[in-house]
């Protein structure tokens, strides 16, 4: 049974902090992760996607990924209110019928 | 470089009517996946199609539930006999074929409400 486990929150971090946002995930064959925002009531909207260890960067948003560990991370610099949303982690598994698993979400709530 | 589309966006039905939702991918894109969404639950995988063609249906209901992507028109799913218990926000994501791209793009979503 393919797994992704990420802590619900919420996480509250004032404006202007980095907030760090983690995912882990069972499947060790597991090739492709994603990282969605979803903001209340709106659909999932594609942030990074990350396939190799190590970082990769887009502007404020970083994507970490360990896979010895098994874990993805997302890290926000320079945390807005307007960065307030449900960040869900995705992952699948290359070769299998690429259909992603995802993660409940996390809810990250940036305050004045 | 029109986005995925989903209509209607809100649908009211009562338990025993069916429901139909509309998904037209992204320009460029062949593969669709359906994902069903309960208040405060995460997404749930439902079906995948190509073109005439359902690739893995494994998350969706055995019954009433159903899905096709025809030739011509956008992805359908079809809900017979609605009840209470399928009221959810039902969202359409689709890709490249696999091997371009695996990232899925997603549309805004129909709200069902069965009263």
């Amino acid at each position: 049974q393919k797994e992704v486990e990420q802590n619900s929150g919420p996480l509250s971090v004032p404006e202007g902090a980095i907030a760090s946002l983690n995912c882990t995930y069972s499947d060790r064959g597991s090739q492709s992760f994603f990282w969605y925002r979803q903001y209340s009531g709106k659909s999932p909207e594609l942030i990074m996607s990350i396939y190799s260890n190590g970082d990769k960067e887009d502007g404020r948003f970083t994507a970490q990924l360990n896979k010895a560990s098994q874990y993805v991370s997302l890290l926000i610099r320079d945390s807005q209110p307007s960065d307030s949303a449900t960040y869900l982690c995705a992952v699948i598994l290359t070769g299998g019928s690429y259909i992603p698993t995802f993660g409940r979400g996390t809810s990250l709530i940036v305050h004045p | 470089n029109a986005g995925v589309m989903q209509n209607p966006r809100h649908l009211v039905r009562r338990r025993g009517q069916e429901a139909r939702l509309r998904c037209s991918p992204m320009k460029g894109h062949s593969h669709v996946y359906w994902y069903r969404q309960l208040p405060e639950e995460g997404l749930k995988f439902m079906v995948y199609l190509q073109k005439e063609n359902i690739i893995d249906e494994s998350g969706m209901p055995k019954e009433r539930f159903s899905a096709e992507f025809p030739k011509e028109g956008p992805s359908i799913l079809r809900i017979q006999q609605v009840v209470r218990g399928d009221s959810a926000a039902y969202f359409c994501a689709s890709s490249p074929p696999p091997g371009d791209s695996y990232e899925q793009y997603f549309g805004p979503g129909t709200r069902l409400t069965v009263t």
